[in-house]
């Protein structure tokens, strides 16, 4: 009965190499979101997805690409990985409706690049 | 650009023992203000939010009012317990023109409560 749910929960890796994160959502919201949250704990939004649009990019470089095939589901590609990415990657969804506020996030994916 | 200032941490604290983390913004227009909780190893959660001047947000004791005059939107609970060790994130809610709504949040403060 998880609401918004993220696979895998650690994932190390070595630079250069590419790596999916997925997340899923049972919530039946319309809008997702990547967070990143860094070593200081600084959260900054990446994307964000409406009805399988995207509608926020907060110039994240090229090498990540969010895909979201249907609305339960946003997920991050990352290509050619490096150093800096590490981190503890963060989904969110909220409902469409513009009265409520809540973003319900998932558990975190902390990525370790070596 | 909006943005949301917090008070470095960590703050230690004894239980029972009255609790102020600090929040101000810099915002266009009049943003709902948020503090979410981020417990040891999870996913932020709302804690409570305010979406006008002079609302007061309170959950699980925590409260925090609105003030536009000084922009501020200072977290506090008036006993703290062991379990409320976490870090504390305030937040502002920018609204694009398109209604699509985009979050701004301060760089959190650590709690640690000792018993």
């Amino acid at each position: 009965d998880t609401a918004v749910s993220q696979t895998p929960k650690y994932l190390v890796t070595q630079m250069g190499n590419d790596k999916s994160i997925k997340c899923e959502q049972n919530l039946g919201h319309d809008t997702m979101y990547w967070y990143k949250q860094d070593s200081k704990k600084f959260l900054k939004i990446m994307f964000s997805y409406n009805n399988k649009e995207l509608i926020i990019n907060e110039t994240v470089p090229n090498r990540f690409s969010p895909k979201s095939p249907d609305k339960a589901h946003l997920n991050l590609h990352i290509n050619s990985l490096e150093l800096g990415d590490s981190a503890v990657y963060f989904c969110a969804s909220r409902p469409s409706d513009r009265d409520r506020d809540e973003q319900y996030f998932g558990p975190g994916t902390r990525l370790t690049v070596t | 650009g909006d943005s949301v200032t917090q008070m470095e941490g960590p703050v230690t604290l004894s239980e029972e023992a009255f609790l102020t983390i600090n929040c101000t913004y810099t915002a266009t227009g009049y943003p709902s203000l948020f503090w979410y909780v981020q417990y040891p190893g999870e996913g932020l959660q709302l804690l409570l939010k305010a979406t006008k001047a002079d609302d007061k947000g309170s959950n699980k004791g925590f409260e925090a009012t609105y003030r536009k005059e000084t922009t501020s939107f200072h977290l506090e609970k008036g006993s703290v317990q062991v379990s409320d060790s976490a870090v504390y994130f305030c937040a502002l809610r920018h609204r694009r023109n398109t209604g699509f709504q985009k979050l701004v949040f301060g760089t959190g403060t650590r709690l640690l409560v000792s018993p």
